[in-house]
């Protein structure tokens, strides 16, 4: 079965400040990955996603993450936050050629951008 | 297009009362799941649906019955609310499971006394 690890629960940093946003996954068998984000009190949107090529992902509102497959990783990365990217962030992991098998979703990790 | 819809947005109600969740999507997407969020918890997938008269059960499906009858509407079931099913519940549909975006609903807050 899959998992996924979001190794830190809660993350400050003041704002136009670089941040790193960790992901570990395990399965043993080929996986999507996924990152989503919450802002307060609404639903969950697509941040960006790794299914194949390129390992450096690129997504909205100028986030992106690498897949490492050796590390088993998808860290996702901003070279300098706004106030505005104060939200919880999901690392999520399905497995290739399922047959549908759902998403897996990481505990979260809460973004706390400072002024 | 609506996206993914879900009522109602809050709700209490008291121990062993029954109620259901409704969810709906305009997209035509044949894959809708249901998941709960608590503190700390994350997301988890209580059941879900690859298509009309097909579901199946996530992790924690105990206390929910759902059935999808067409393709757009996807209802959550609580038999005899606990204290426990004190959550917030997500709605999400997606062409398919594996590696399609995931719409999500804006959530039901539910409060079980």
């Amino acid at each position: 079965a899959q998992s996924v690890t979001q190794l830190d629960s809660q993350v400050p940093v003041f704002e136009e400040a670089p941040v790193e946003l960790r992901c570990n996954y395990s399965s043993s068998v080929s996986v999507y990955l996924f990152w989503y984000v919450q802002y307060p009190n609404q639903g969950l949107q697509l941040l960006l996603k790794y299914l194949s090529g390129s390992t450096l992902v690129k997504g909205i509102n100028g986030f992106e993450a690498e897949f490492n497959k050796s590390q088993t990783s998808f860290h996702l990365r901003k070279p300098s936050v706004h106030i505005s990217d104060t939200a919880e962030y999901f690392c999520a992991v399905s497995v290739r050629n399922s047959g549908n098998t759902p998403l897996v979703f990481g505990k979260g990790t809460r973004l706390s951008v400072i002024a | 297009n609506a996206g993914v819809t879900q009522t109602p947005k809050f709700q209490v109600l008291k121990t062993g009362q029954s109620m259901t969740l409704q969810c709906a999507q305009d997209m035509n997407h044949e894959y809708m799941s249901w998941y709960r969020q608590d503190p700390g918890m994350g997301l988890r997938l209580i059941h879900y649906s690859v298509g009309a008269g097909i579901t199946d059960q996530g992790e924690v499906p105990n206390g929910y019955n759902v059935s999808r009858s067409t393709t757009e509407d996807f209802p959550l079931r609580l038999l005899s609310a606990a204290p426990s099913q004190t959550s917030v519940y997500f709605c999400a549909s997606s062409v398919s499971g594996e590696l399609d975006t995931q719409y999500f609903g804006p959530g039901t807050r539910l409060t079980v006394l």
